[in-house]
């Protein structure tokens, strides 16, 4: 099975643009996960998708918000980008529920400048 | 403290050395799993235990889980320095939303 994809892999935004990041989970998963990583906050949990509906959300504001198509793709979109949003963005994919073992991709790398 | 809290935060030992790293959490937990994460890129599971488990191994790694001191400990057997990475331990909470929560990590360096 192809592994959890993530695109793009890098991205370079400057502050007050939007940007949106794109992940295609392992087939068959249908719960997709997204994680913002930092050295200082570390791995933070920000929305969970299942079904195309969000079912659990972190303690995020509400520029950070996310989808999920009927393939279970996801995509999450950050608006009005601050310095602090400059991040590894994590998506990770898993078959049911959000506590089942997760699949992680490569991440996004976001510099915000 | 957190709910899964690594330690030690950071552990550095010699090839062929044991490494052991724990993980303390707060709420009545599902399952607990552990992690690596290569510099700057995504985690890789490593092993999931479940509530009812005690021990699980896996190759190399070792973990154990003490529900009622809320408590997991893995070990890593004849290190190797494809073994340095950070590790994460994360719980996966049955109250309230069921996600996982993952701690801080420990920055483990297997010096040849």
């Amino acid at each position: 099975k192809a592994g959890v994809t993530q695109t793009p892999r890098y991205l370079i935004k400057t502050r007050g643009q939007q940007v949106t990041l794109s992940c295609s989970p392992i087939s068959g998963h249908r719960s997709v996960s997204w994680y913002q990583q930092t050295p200082g906050q570390g791995l933070q949990f920000l929305f969970e998708y299942f079904s195309e509906t969000q079912r659990n959300k972190g303690n995020f504001p509400g520029r950070f918000s996310g989808r999920q198509f009927s393939n279970s793709r996801s995509e999450m979109n950050v608006s009005t980008l601050e310095l602090g949003d400059s991040a590894l963005y994590l998506c990770a994919s898993s078959l049911d529920r959000g506590w089942d073992e997760q699949y992680f991709g490569p991440g996004t790398r976001l510099t915000v400048t | 403290s957190q709910q899964g809290e690594e330690d030690p935060q950071a552990l550095s030992i010699q090839e062929g050395e044991n490494a052991t790293m724990n993980c303390s959490y707060k709420t009545s937990i599902n399952n607990l799993q552990w992690y690596r994460q290569n510099s700057g890129r995504g985690l890789v599971h490593l092993i999931l235990i479940r509530s009812n488990e005690r021990e699980k191994h896996s190759g190399r790694l070792r973990v154990t889980l003490d529900t009622s001191k809320k408590s997991s400990s893995l070990l890593i057997t004849a290190s190797r320095a494809a073994d340095t990475a950070s590790y994460f331990c994360a719980t996966g909470l049955i109250q309230g939303a069921q996600k996982l929560v993952f701690g801080q990590g420990t920055r483990l360096t297997i010096n040849p």
